[in-house]
């Protein structure tokens, strides 16, 4: 079964420092999707950042990064230059075939502090 | 703009009076999905539908059931809500899970 970890219940950093996320996860399978949703206090599930398997590169969008370390099944989400929009809590989440089910990490909730 | 829809934003409803939750979407996603999520909790999947067939999760209660009667919409219906079924429900969909799934903004439900 799959599965998908997050150590880290909450987490806090000061704005415009340097933050990262942790996740692990457990499969079986070679080929697979890797995501960071986001969701702020307004609660709608936003996704930050997605990596596939096959791709060796890790993931960047802007400030957000990912380091995927493949043979480790570790998928851990840098935030650099942390701004208070920040603030929500971020899930890592995992899925293996199309029309699949997304099988979610606990979540970190994330504190931007002014 | 394309996008998920859910309504209503907030739906306060009595104990064990039959309750529906409706959502939308504009992105012609095949795949539609229901979660119910708790306080600080992860999502937990209740059901979806992959084009016309439904796939229900194995813990998911026989209170709840879902209707897709096109493409576009999907409802959920909740027989006889308990305390217990206070939570906010997310919709989702997706076109292929690989791309991720598109949220809608939720339906919170609180049950009196």
């Amino acid at each position: 079964a799959q599965t998908v970890t997050q150590s880290q219940p909450e987490m806090s950093v000061q704005e415009a420092e340097t933050v990262t996320l942790s996740c692990t996860y457990d499969t079986s399978e070679n080929n697979y999707y890797l995501f960071w949703y986001k969701q702020p206090p307004s609660r709608q599930m936003i996704l930050v950042i997605r990596q596939e398997a096959y791709k060796q590169q890790n993931a960047t969008e802007n400030r957000f990064s990912v380091n995927f370390q493949k043979a480790a099944k570790s998928f851990s989400l840098k935030i650099s230059d942390s701004q208070l929009g920040d603030t929500a809590m971020y899930f890592c989440a995992f899925i293996y075939n199309q029309g699949g089910k997304l099988i979610f990490g606990q979540g970190t909730e994330l504190s931007v502090k002014p | 703009d394309a996008m998920v829809i859910q309504n209503p934003r907030y739906q306060v409803t009595q104990f064990g009076k039959p309750v529906t939750l409706s959502c939308s979407q504009t992105l012609n996603h095949n795949v539609m999905y229901w979660y119910q999520q708790k306080s600080s909790q992860a999502p937990k999947l209740l059901f979806h539908y992959y084009d016309k067939d439904f796939n229900n999760e194995a813990d998911t209660p026989d209170n709840f059931q879902s209707r897709r009667p096109n493409t576009s919409f999907c409802f959920l219906d909740i027989r006889s809500p308990g305390l217990g079924d206070a939570a906010m429900y997310l919709c989702a969909t997706s076109r292929d899970g690989g791309y991720g799934y598109t949220f809608g903004s939720g339906t919170r439900l609180t049950v009196v």
